[in-house]
């Protein structure tokens, strides 16, 4: 149990492209989401908080007008950049909790992102 | 948040045990130790969290010191597939549910 499934898995685009990732929880409902970016041989770096119905909260020194994200349901995130540039190339994870005290964050597999 | 440290990395022969430690001395009477893993090129795995008791489950084993300043994740048999950064993270449980990911202990596993 406790699938999320993140699509697409790489997006190879060119500079000025906009680009969506998509997080789904499938078999649970998922009360926050959450966005990570690593950058190569980093940890994960937290960009923001996601619940289903509300704005997104961002770390600091994440811009919210570049990096989109919409939480419609309870099983459905996504995370747009737009206007990407070669520095926006990462490794984007997502991850959903179903709620409960402790409960552990679910991750998908994660988007390789690379602006030409 | 509560600070760790890890060892950066760490070596095992496959089909041994292998003992990851964590220290989290600044850790708080309510926070979980959560255990993640992460494979190349793949998203975090939850792999245990315990609060005071050591824990069991299929994939390894959680011992927790009884002053609550560290932690062993133990992997009874280590496989090619273990091969992963093992992230230690003390968790608070509520509101936010927010983790923050350290560099963790790069295991590699030994044919």
């Amino acid at each position: 149990g406790a699938v999320v499934s993140q699509h697409p898995s790489r997006v190879i685009c060119k500079s000025g492209t906009s680009v969506k990732i998509e997080c789904r929880s499938l078999d649970f409902q998922a009360t926050t989401m959450f966005w990570y970016r690593q950058f190569p041989k980093q940890s994960l770096m937290l960009m923001a908080t996601s619940n289903e119905g509300s704005k997104a909260t961002y770390e600091q020194g994440v811009e919210k007008d570049k990096f989109l994200i919409n939480h419609a349901s309870l099983t459905l995130s996504t995370l747009t950049v737009t206007s990407a540039h070669p520095e926006d190339s990462s490794f984007y994870i997502c991850s959903a909790v179903q709620g409960g005290l402790a409960q552990p964050q679910h991750f998908g597999d994660g988007t390789r992102l690379s602006i030409l | 948040d509560a600070k760790t440290t890890q060892p950066n990395s760490m070596e095992s022969n496959e089909e041994e045990p292998v003992h990851l430690p964590c220290n989290h001395s600044t850790i708080s009477g309510t926070d979980y130790i959560h255990w993640y893993r992460q494979l190349p090129s793949q998203g975090p795995e939850y792999v245990i969290h315990g609060l005071t008791s050591n824990v069991n489950n299929r994939m390894a084993s959680l011992a927790i010191a009884e002053d609550r300043k560290s932690s062993t994740l133990i992997l009874h048999r280590a496989t090619l597939r273990d091969a992963a950064v093992y992230y230690c993270i003390p968790f608070s449980g509520a509101g936010s549910y927010q983790l923050t990911f350290g560099k963790g202990t790069k295991l590699s596993v030994i044919p």
